[in-house]
């Protein structure tokens, strides 16, 4: 079975510019979650799907922006980049949302650096 | 509030020992998913082993073990036998809630093992 695949995986963009990411999940996996790791605050939740709708959202600028289709497949779109978006964007998928066997699957992560 | 606590910023073991790498929790909702992450240089997050708050023993998954202490909050990750492909970083995680919970998952800072040959 394919893992959890991302799309670029590197990127380089310059500040107030936008960008889009994508990650295919786990064939079967319905929940799609995106985190943004970087040296100096480690790992934060940036939102949760579930069905196409978003389930939790993460304390992030509204320049941060995400969607879900009907095959799971999501995308997540930073608008105005700024230096400090710089950052390993990592998705992570699971078969639901509870807590019994749905431990998450993440994907090789885009690396994006803002200059 | 910061809900996962791991102490150990960074830790060398021996290969061929086994190691502790230590995480605490704070919740207040009785129903409560712990997860083990595996973070090589690579940068893919690898799941190692999960423990539910209602399961009445330790997860096992191989050479790793999870000491769920409930009373002290802790879920502390033991690696036997020491490889040096276990040199990582390693996170603790947490979602509260039940089975058709929609709370988020909360990383810990993460644990860097080195193991020494």
């Amino acid at each position: 079975k394919a893992g959890v695949t991302q799309t670029p995986r590197y990127l380089i963009k310059t500040r107030g510019q936008q960008v889009t990411l994508s990650c295919s999940p786990i064939s079967g996996h319905r929940s799609v979650s995106w985190y943004q790791q970087t040296p100096g605050q480690g790992l934060q939740f940036l939102f949760e799907y579930f069905s196409e709708t978003q389930r939790n959202k993460g304390n992030f600028p509204g320049r941060f922006s995400g969607r879900q289709f009907s095959n799971s497949r999501s995308e997540m779109n930073v608008s105005t980049l700024e230096l400090g978006d710089s950052a390993l964007y990592l998705c992570a998928s699971s078969l639901g949302m509870g807590l019994y066997g749905y431990e998450q699957y993440f994907g090789p992560g885009t690396r994006l650096t803002v200059t | 509030a910061q809900k996962i606590t791991q102490t150990q910023p960074g830790m060398f073991v021996q290969e061929k020992e086994a190691v502790t790498l230590d995480c605490t929790y704070d919740t207040s909702d009785p129903s409560y998913g712990l997860f083990w992450y595996k973070q090589p240089s690579s940068g893919e997050m690898i799941f190692l082993i999960y423990q539910g708050s209602y399961d009445q023993q330790n997860a096992t998954e191989g050479r790793y073990s999870l000491n769920f202490q409930k009373a002290r909050k802790s879920a502390n990750l033991v690696i036997s036998a020491s490889q040096l492909g276990d040199s990582a970083m390693y996170f603790c995680a947490m979602r509260e809630g039940g089975e058709t919970s929609y709370d988020k998952v909360i990383f810990g800072p993460g644990t860097s093992l080195s193991v020494i040959p």
